[in-house]
């Protein structure tokens, strides 16, 4: 959908480098849900955003909503082989309901030894 | 452990047969989503149940049909109408209350139309 766009598509990091996953919406988000996929499986929640300006660590992933609730980041200090995976964005544009949730079409991450 | 199975995890068709997808879970939710994954593009919406015995459509609901006879159940028949179905699909539950949106995936079926 292009009206919730994730970059970039993909990503080949150095283990132990920092990255940024984006992901940018072209409304107001009630909600935003941040996934990973391993390659053939299904999808694994990491965090969910609701508050302009709020920010959710797990181990050493942060995501961050900006204050106009547009767009989201994904920031994983010192990439591990563990993080490789597809990460998708999930949006809540006012409904309240998972069922209408868009997806983005994923950024896949390698993370090279 | 409570969480959502997927069977089988790789399915061959040929063409103009009926499959069937199967989904169950032991989350105790009351919502059931299935979802259709191709490269390149997100997750699409086929069909969701909200409660047992009622469904309704998604955004790519036609060739697909679904029943939902209990709550631990929501099984995806792909029929020889979808003209595309080649695909990774994913079942997903969720608690389906207010500020509860979060969606519990199982691990996906593959089906290929040879």
């Amino acid at each position: 959908s292009q009206e919730l766009e994730q970059s970039p598509q993909s990503l080949i990091v150095q283990e132990g480098k920092n990255l940024t996953i984006n992901c940018t919406s072209s409304k107001t988000l009630y909600g935003l849900y941040w996934y990973k996929q391993k390659y053939g499986e299904g999808l694994i929640f990491l965090m969910m955003l609701q508050k302009g300006g709020e920010e959710k660590s797990h181990e050493k992933i942060t995501a961050k909503l900006d204050e106009k609730k547009q767009q989201s980041s994904l920031h994983i200090t010192a990439s591990q082989p563990s993080h490789a995976g597809i990460y998708l964005c999930g949006a809540d544009w006012g409904t309240g309901t998972a069922s209408k949730l868009t997806f983005g079409t994923g950024t896949r991450l390698q993370v090279t030894l | 452990d409570g969480g959502i199975t997927q069977s089988p995890k790789y399915l061959f068709r040929k063409e103009g047969q009926n499959v069937t997808l199967s989904c169950e879970q032991n989350l105790n939710h009351d919502a059931m989503y299935w979802y259709r994954q191709d490269p390149g593009q997100g997750l699409r919406l086929i069909y969701y149940s909200q409660i047992v015995n009622d469904f309704q459509k998604g955004d790519i609901a036609e060739g697909y049909s679904v029943s939902r006879e209990k709550k631990e159940s929501f099984p995806l028949t792909v029929t020889s109408a979808q003209k595309n179905p080649t695909a990774f699909y994913l079942c997903a539950s969720s608690a389906d209350r207010a500020g509860a949106n979060v969606l519990t995936f199982g691990a996906g079926s593959r089906l290929t139309v040879l």
